[in-house]
């Protein structure tokens, strides 16, 4: 089956600073990959999404790169906000499921 | 903005019992999933459902386990004797698009699962 890796599981960066998370996939069936943004207590919320037809995908100050090649994926966020503090989990679909990272934990210190 | 909705949002039950966790998918959704999410750590997938049938399952979704689709818009799950390590959040989501047009997967707010 999938296996989605993510690093690092931890992040803190100061207020305008930008936060860069990895994750790679194991199956190159894979063909869709989402960012779920998880608040403190909430569901997960897709931020951004790339398809495996697209190498770079913005928006705003959100941005996601893919490499089908190397099998790995990053989400990269520009002047960052403290509102941007919460676990953020990539996936990867394959078939109908749905495989996520572990997560990472950002802190945006003000 | 279509939500998916989750009843209960807590429900705290005594080891062995059975417990039924609600969901209505997005009205026009046609595959359905539950996720689970232990405390502090990642989504996991448990199940998902298209076409009146379980598509795909994964090793947690045992013979304790069971989905329904009982009318047009509710989705359960069904834990027949709970165990303390289904302790959980657990996530009902939708999406609308399936295997050849990857689709958006919408969750809903989770029901908390706690077992005594």
């Amino acid at each position: 089956g999938e296996n989605v890796e993510q690093h690092p599981s931890t992040l803190s960066v100061q207020e305008g600073d930008s936060a860069v998370i990895k994750c790679t996939y194991s199956d190159s069936a894979s063909n869709y990959f989402p960012w779920y943004k998880q608040e403190l207590g909430k569901r997960p919320q897709l931020i951004i999404d790339i398809r495996s037809n697209v190498g770079e995908k913005k928006d705003q100050r959100i941005a996601v790169t893919l490499n089908k090649t190397a099998k790995h994926f990053s989400l990269h966020i520009t002047e960052t906000q403290p509102e941007d503090s919460a676990v953020y989990f990539c996936a990867a679909q394959r078939g109908d499921q749905f495989y996520f990272g572990t997560g990472t934990s950002l802190t945006v210190i003000p | 903005e279509p939500e998916v909705t989750q009843t209960p949002s807590h429900q705290v039950t005594q080891m062995g019992q059975e417990v039924i966790l609600r969901c209505v998918p997005i009205s026009n959704h046609l595959y359905f999933y539950w996720y689970r999410q232990i405390l502090g750590q990642k989504v996991e997938f448990l199940v998902s459902f298209y076409n009146n049938e379980i598509s795909e399952k994964s090793e947690i979704f045992d013979d304790q386990f069971s989905v329904e689709r009982p009318d047009g818009s509710n989705f359960t799950l069904k834990i027949r004797s709970t165990k303390l390590e289904d302790s959980a959040m657990y996530f009902c989501a939708s999406s609308e698009a399936g295997t050849a047009n990857t689709g958006e997967l919408f969750f809903g707010e989770g029901s908390r699962l706690t077992v005594l």
